[in-house]
This record gives structure tokens, sequence and C-alpha cells, in this order.
């Protein structure tokens, strides 16, 4: 069964540092989604990407977040310069068009941030 | 604004017991609605969806939801618990008037199952 993937599975960086959270969406997709979840609290939307352009993105989506599908099957998610307050679990997700709208989730990038 | 709450933070349930975990929205009108399930170290997996039509869903994994107009309700459950079932629960909803259905999560439900 088709799987979104996401690399590193944990990525510890420096505060103030760049990093780039990857995802694999399911290959026939077309919508792209990132949330983030901060250690015990909830899930929450951060980006949809359509068509090569963000369609829709969250007030926690400031300047220092950026995402790029680079090539036809990477989905990137970019922090500039990283805040002790961006630790926490990032997933990607994708769907297909239609009516479906189930969105599938990757197993998520924990990022730590010191 | 658009909100989820899921009035429980843990439950525990005896294994082959039932299980019901709460959902509520807001919202104007019937969203969207989802649960997924999040196993320890793992990515959210969709148990089950509501879109429209028959207000009873069956999911995975032995799951089913109710849907409650007039309650604004999204209830889950399950007639006998396993010990894989214990996890965290999410009900999510996908507002009708995003286009691209950003989901809006609740704070989640743990559920622990003791033998």
């Amino acid at each position: 069964e088709p799987e979104v993937t996401q690399t590193p599975s944990h990525q510890v960086t420096q505060m103030g540092q760049e990093v780039i959270l990857r995802c694999v969406p399911i290959s026939n997709h077309l919508y792209f989604y990132w949330y983030r979840q901060i250690l015990g609290q909830k899930v929450e939307f951060l980006v949809s990407f359509y068509n090569n352009e963000i369609s829709e993105k969250s007030e926690i989506f400031d300047d220092q977040f950026s995402v790029e599908r680079p090539d036809g099957s990477n989905f990137t998610l970019k922090i500039r310069s990283t805040k002790l307050e961006d630790s926490a679990m990032y997933f990607c997700a994708s769907r297909e068009t239609g009516s479906s709208y189930e969105q599938y989730f990757g197993p998520g990038t924990r990022l730590t941030v010191t | 604004a658009q909100s989820v709450t899921q009035p429980d933070i843990h439950i525990t349930v005896s294994e082959g017991a039932s299980l019901e975990l709460r959902c509520n929205y807001s919202y104007g009108a019937t969203p969207y609605l989802f649960w997924y399930v999040q196993s320890p170290g793992q990515g959210l997996q969709l148990l089950l969806k509501y879109f429209s039509g028959d207000t009873l869903v069956q999911g995975i994994k032995g799951f089913e939801a109710e849907f409650k107009r007039s309650q604004s309700s999204f209830n889950l459950r399950k007639p006998s618990v396993h010990w894989s079932d214990a996890a965290e629960y999410f009900c999510a909803v996908g507002p009708l008037n995003t286009g691209f259905q950003k989901l809006v999560f609740g704070t989640g439900t743990r559920l622990l199952v003791s033998p």
C-alpha cells in the first residue's frame, strides 16, 4: 500500500540554524500539507500546497517557514532560523484530487532545537 | 472559529470492554469529520470518516462512529477493546469553506487498556 514517507525521523539542530524537512507524498496525490505537534499538544495545521503554490497557511507559518516541491516527488519544509519553540513533531500529509478528502499522513520528523 | 473538543484527556478501559470516545465540534455547517489514531512513535492513521449519508460509519480495526447533527458530535465506539488499541485518538474536522480541506484537530484522548 502506498504511503507518505518523511526524512529524517529525528533532527537535532541549534537555535538559529536552518533545517529542511523532507517528505515524499503518495505518487498520484496533488494536495500536500504540513502539520506540527508540539509535545503534549494537539496537531496544528501549518500550510497546504497545490499546483506549485501555497493554497492556505496558518498564523504559525510566518516568514521563517517556506515550502517547496523541488521535483516531481519531494515536498520540503524549510525553517530558516530555528527557535526553541520550533521543537515539535512535523507531519507531512497528502491527498488525491476528487471528493475523498482523506489526508494520508507520514510518520513524522521530530525536530529538537537546542 | 472552528474548534474540536475532546473532553477526555485519558480513558482507561479493561480489555474486552466497550469504548466510547467523545468528540464535539463547533462550526456553522456540518464539516467533514475524521478520526485518526496515533500509536507511540507512529504517524496518524485514518480510522474512519464522515462526509454525508448514513450517520453511522464503519472504520478499520472494528471501530465505528456516529454523527449526531443535533449534538454536533462524532463519537467513536468499539464494542470490545483489544490491548493493541492503546494509543492516542484524534478527532478532526475538515471545514467545508476551505477547498483544500485543512484539518482542525482536537487535543486527543489517550486510551489505556488494562488487562
